[in-house]
């Protein structure tokens, strides 16, 4: 059990640019969620995945975020055209459903834009 | 709307000493779990304790217990003999389960504990 891991850690990107993060989450688990956190704040849902199957988009996540989850093992989190209120800490977690409930974080993205 | 509120935004302990964080939360649903996350600085969240809403014991993990009060919807955690390493974020978090069943966290916005030696 390797853990939840994500890349970059860290992306400065100007503002109109297209950044794509990636998350692998712990090999059996089958939920895959991508959370953004603020400076000071909770983490918040944006959206999850079960296996391959988005199922839930939060309505934080505006038509300019994209996700996918190819073949249910890796994710991808991309924001089109950054906006200077997408600066933020992206989080990925997984978890075995509905084995468990918790979920467990990665590193997170720290995401700048200037 | 589901909600968790941590009310200490910053909280201090000396190294041993004993300290409790503070969180309530809002939810008309009946069956739910509660959490506590530690995100130490620059470092990932970990889990520190868990508890099921349906299980009137309250839930302990070496130096971490709970206080779960379900009437009052109140989660607060103990911390005990605190150590150095103590030091961080600490969030209160419960599952939601949406009309979609994808078992959400919501996070409170945390409480910030500096141990001091």
């Amino acid at each position: 059990d390797t853990g939840v891991s994500q890349n970059p850690r860290h992306k400065i990107t100007k503002r109109g640019q297209n950044v794509t993060f990636r998350c692998d989450p712990i090999s059996e688990h089958n939920r895959l969620y991508w959370y953004r956190q603020t400076l000071g704040q909770g983490p918040e849902f944006l959206t999850y995945f079960q296996n391959e199957a988005q199922l839930e988009k939060s309505r934080l996540l505006s038509d300019r975020f994209s996700a996918e989850r190819p073949k249910g093992s890796f994710s991808t989190l991309e924001i089109q055209r950054t906006e200077q209120g997408d600066s933020a800490m992206y989080l990925c977690a997984s978890s075995l459903f509905p084995l468990v409930y918790e979920q467990y974080f990665g590193p997170g993205t720290r995401l700048t834009v200037t | 709307a589901q909600t968790v509120t941590q009310s200490q935004p910053e909280m201090s302990v000396q190294e041993a000493e004993t300290v409790t964080l503070s969180c309530t939360y809002d939810t008309s649903e009946s069956n739910y779990y509660l959490f506590w996350y530690k995100q130490p600085p620059s470092r990932q969240m970990i889990l520190v304790i868990r508890q099921e809403a349906y299980k009137q014991q309250n839930a302990t993990e070496n130096r971490f217990s709970v206080n779960f009060q379900k009437a009052a919807k109140s989660f607060s955690l103990k911390i005990s003999d605190s150590q150095l390493g103590d030091t961080a974020m600490y969030f209160c978090a419960f599952i939601t389960h949406s009309g979609a069943g994808s078992y959400q966290l919501t996070f409170g916005k945390g409480t910030k504990l500096s141990v001091i030696p």
